[in-house]
Order: C-alpha cells, then structure tokens, then sequence
C-alpha cells in the first residue's frame, strides 16, 4: 500500500513567485493535515481537512497560503508570493477518520523542502 | 504558550548506550495522547511509540520506552543499546482528546558515536 506521497520533495523559487506543493494521502484517509517546520523551530499545524472540507485552517499564516482537496482526494498547497519566511519544510499527513487522542494511525509523507530566495 | 518543549537541540550517544530525550507537556485536557516520531536524514516521520494519558504503565516498543510522569507532565523517550542507524532528529508531539492536529516540539538531533 502506497503511503503518503508528497510533491515536489524540493523546490528552490524566487521571493514574490508562486509555488505549488502537493500532497497525495493514503487512499481512503478522510482526514488530511498540513503542517510546517521552519529552520530550528517546531512542527507547527498549518490546516485539517475531512474530505474535501476544510475542519480547521487555523494555523494557516496569512492569505498568500491557499489550500484545497477537491474531489476529497489530494490536496494542494499555494503560496503566492513566496516571501523568504516561507522557507521550511511543508509536511502532509494523513489518517482515517479519528478516534481523537488515540487515534494512532496518523502517516505522514516525506515532506517537502520549501527555500525562498 | 508551547505545548510541547524539548530541550536539548542535540545530543550525542555512544553505540550501545542508552540515551534518554527529554519532552514535557502542557495541556488541560484530561484525554491527551503523546508521540514520539523519528526523522532520519531522508524526511519522512516515522512513528516509535505512544503513551495515552490514562495509560497507568509507561509505553515500551522494543528498544524505545516512554517515561511517562504525569504529575511532572512530562514524556522522555528511552533509546537503549543505541544503534549508528538511531542518528536522526527525534519529535515529541502531543494529540489533545478534543482535536485531531499534533502539537510539535522543536525536535532533539541525535548522534550516535561509533
């Protein structure tokens, strides 16, 4: 069974361009989370979806991030204009629908390394 | 305020020796999980171990064990016999019972020294 597949594993753009990262869950999962680690810091929570629905985008840091998961399968993450704090490591999970705490299957993809130049 | 702090930016360890990584929580939720998940040099996260919070023993997943001290609110991790292939960056994160996302530490770099 494929795990969860994020594209691209790299990207390297200018500040003020547009990036794309996409994230391909485990097939059947509902839930689909994006998170970020910036250099040095903690893994933080960026947006939760269930199906195609947005359940909480809290953690998302300003309008020039835009997410979407039509169709309730993969999911996209915009950023424009990239500005050089976007720099990070983009992760995406995903897992069944939950059993809160102890839900203990949450899988996360490789990430992907996001430098704004 | 941080939900989950971990201390040491790295740490180092010698080949067959225990090392412990220190995690402590804040949450005011009754029902919390806690995890600890690996991320060698590749990326991807990989899940150790797991410790609910109405869990009365402490976790324990081959060489990984959690030390879990609720009254301290704190979740060490446990590597014995640490082995080259344990180098990676180590998170500890919480799941609280009434939301789904994770709650990350900055993460602990460990070396193990041959």
């Amino acid at each position: 069974e494929a795990g969860v597949t994020q594209f691209p594993s790299h990207s390297v753009i200018e500040k003020g361009q547009t990036v794309t990262l996409r994230c391909d869950p485990i097939s059947g999962h509902d839930n689909l989370y994006w998170y970020r680690r910036v250099m040095g810091k903690e893994i933080k929570f960026l947006l939760h979806f269930v199906k195609e629905s947005k359940q909480d985008e809290s953690g998302m840091p300003n309008n020039r991030f835009l997410a979407e998961r039509t169709g309730g399968t993969y999911s996209t993450l915009k950023v424009q204009p990239a500005e050089l704090e976007d720099s990070g490591v983009y992760f995406c999970a995903s897992s069944l629908p939950g059993q809160g705490a102890r839900d203990l299957d949450s899988f996360f993809g490789q990430g992907t390394r996001l430098t704004v130049v | 305020a941080q939900k989950i702090t971990q201390t040491q930016p790295g740490m180092f360890v010698q080949e067959k020796e225990a090392v412990t990584l220190d995690c402590t929580y804040d949450t005011s939720d009754q029902s919390y999980g806690l995890f600890w998940y690996k991320q060698p040099s590749s990326g991807e996260m990989i899940f150790l171990i797991y410790q609910g919070s109405y869990d009365e023993q402490n976790a324990t997943e081959g060489r990984y064990s959690l030390n879990f001290q609720k009254a301290r609110k704190s979740a060490n991790l446990v590597i014995s016999a640490s082995q080259l292939g344990d180098s990676a960056m180590y998170f500890c994160a919480m799941r609280e019972g009434r939301g789904n996302q994770f709650y990350f530490g900055t993460g602990t770099s460990l070396t193990v020294i041959p």
